[in-house]
């Protein structure tokens, strides 16, 4: 099992490009999660996926869309790059409700110029 | 805005010592999570302790948690190279999402 895959790994983007960032996991999990990972700013939740068919807003949203295809896929789309954007960004899958631990995938990095 | 606070930002030991790092919390939690991350890589659960234990034992690794003082720690003990990473605290409140710190770089000599 592979558990939390990312694609693609690295990404340059400039200001103004879009692009959308891949997740998928094979733990049969409910929930899903986005964070973006800088500099002594720890993780920050920009958006998460209770279940199949819902998504909500975390910490960060702006500028920021997810679509929840299926059960297995949670994928992150920037319509409009912008420098503030350059960081890592992590999905995350877990068990629904309490005590859960989350499973994380390997990472994108973004640079955006 | 981060619920958990990790002390101290970094912490630098020699192989063989114990390592101790502390969380801080504002609001009541449900639970709080340990979990470690590798230089260029995803973040790894180590532990999980419920807000009604006091500590749990899992390894080297030793976390208590102090409900009326809002702090948790992590206790590496016999430390090796290997520990090397960040760790983070997580708290889980009502809402059942984890809520992460900045986290504690941890650099164990060899």
């Amino acid at each position: 099992n592979a558990g939390v895959t990312q694609t693609p790994k690295f990404q340059v983007l400039k200001t103004g490009q879009s692009m959308t960032l891949q997740c998928a996991q094979d733990m049969n999990h409910n929930s899903m999660y986005w964070y973006r990972q800088d500099p002594g700013m720890g993780l920050r939740l920009i958006y998460y996926s209770a279940s199949e068919g819902t998504t909500d807003k975390g910490e960060v949203p702006n500028g920021y869309n997810v679509s929840r295809l299926n059960k297995r896929e949670f994928s992150l789309r920037l319509e409009s790059a912008a420098p503030s954007q350059t960081s890592v960004y992590f999905c995350a899958c877990s068990g629904q409700g309490a005590y859960n631990e989350q499973f994380f995938g390997p990472g994108t990095r973004l640079t955006v110029l | 805005s981060q619920q958990g606070e990790e002390d101290p930002q970094a912490l630098s030991i020699q192989e063989g010592e114990n390592a101790t790092m502390n969380c801080s919390y504002k609001t009541s939690i449900n639970n709080l999570q340990w979990y470690r991350q590798n230089s260029g890589r995803g973040l790894v659960h180590l532990i999980l302790i419920r807000s009604n234990e006091r500590e749990k034992h899992s390894g080297r690794l030793r976390v208590t948690l102090d409900t009326s003082k809002k702090s948790s720690s992590l206790l590496i003990t016999a430390s090796r190279a290997a520990d090397t990473a960040s760790y983070f605290c997580a708290t889980e409140g009502g809402s059942y999402i984890p809520t992460f710190g900045r986290g504690t770089s941890l650099i164990v000599h060899p």
